[in-house]
């Protein structure tokens, strides 16, 4: 089974500029997440998607972040424009969505070095 | 969002020692999911409880949920080099599908 596809890998980009991550869940899976970690910290939700709806985007900064998951499979984050605090590994998650069974699954990340 | 701490945030042990971290909230959980990350890795799933009281065994792993589903912790029996990584708890309040993560125990292990 293949897992969950994140691309780019690595990123380093200018305070106010643009950027966009990639996430390819696993086949099937219903619930899709966006984590920011700091270094040091754990994974902060983000936002959570039930096919391409949101479920949950309370701890999404709106005024530059937002993030689409259009059919209800692959979903884009985007950064725009980009702060010096955004610094941090943004992981992508799916899970299943059935009770009793939500493990969710990451993919290697996102590193976002601002500059 | 919810708050859930994690003690303690750093563990350096012997091989051979044991090893437990403990996550606590202040208010009743759904239930609490537990994950491994290995340095430069990503989060890997390692289990899920739900009933109060319960507890769960894998290996030298041991994980219980409190009667009052407030807290939670995982203890690794004997230590190994391969247990290496930060371990966190994610706890969630209302309904199975919504979990916040704690800071995390990162455990260093010494030959």
């Amino acid at each position: 089974e293949a897992g969950v596809a994140q691309s780019p890998r690595y990123k380093i980009i200018e305070k106010r500029q643009s950027v966009a991550f990639w996430c390819n869940p696993i086949s099937g899976h219903a619930t899709l997440y966006w984590y920011q970690q700091i270094l040091g910290q754990g994974p902060k939700l983000l936002i959570q998607f039930q096919n391409n709806g949101v479920v949950d985007d309370s701890q999404l900064p709106k005024d530059r972040f937002s993030a689409e998951r259009l059919k209800g499979v692959d979903s884009t984050l985007k950064i725009q424009p980009a702060k010096l605090e955004d610094s941090a590994v943004y992981l992508c998650a799916s899970s299943l969505n059935r009770i009793m069974n939500t493990e969710a699954f990451f993919g290697q990340g996102t590193r976002l070095t601002v500059v | 969002g919810q708050q859930v701490m994690q003690i303690p945030q750093y563990q350096h042990v012997q091989e051979g020692e044991d090893f437990t971290t403990y996550c606590n909230s202040s208010t009743t959980l759904s239930n609490i999911q537990w994950y491994k990350q290995r340095p430069g890795g990503h989060p890997v799933f390692l289990i899920q409880l739900v009933k109060s009281g319960e507890v769960k065994k894998q290996k030298r792993l041991t994980f219980q949920f409190g009667e009052a589903k407030k807290n939670s912790s995982l203890h690794i029996t004997a230590t190994q080099t391969t247990d290496v990584g930060t371990y966190f708890c994610a706890a969630s309040l209302y309904n199975f599908n919504k979990f916040y993560f704690g800071s995390g125990t990162k455990l260093n292990v010494k030959p």
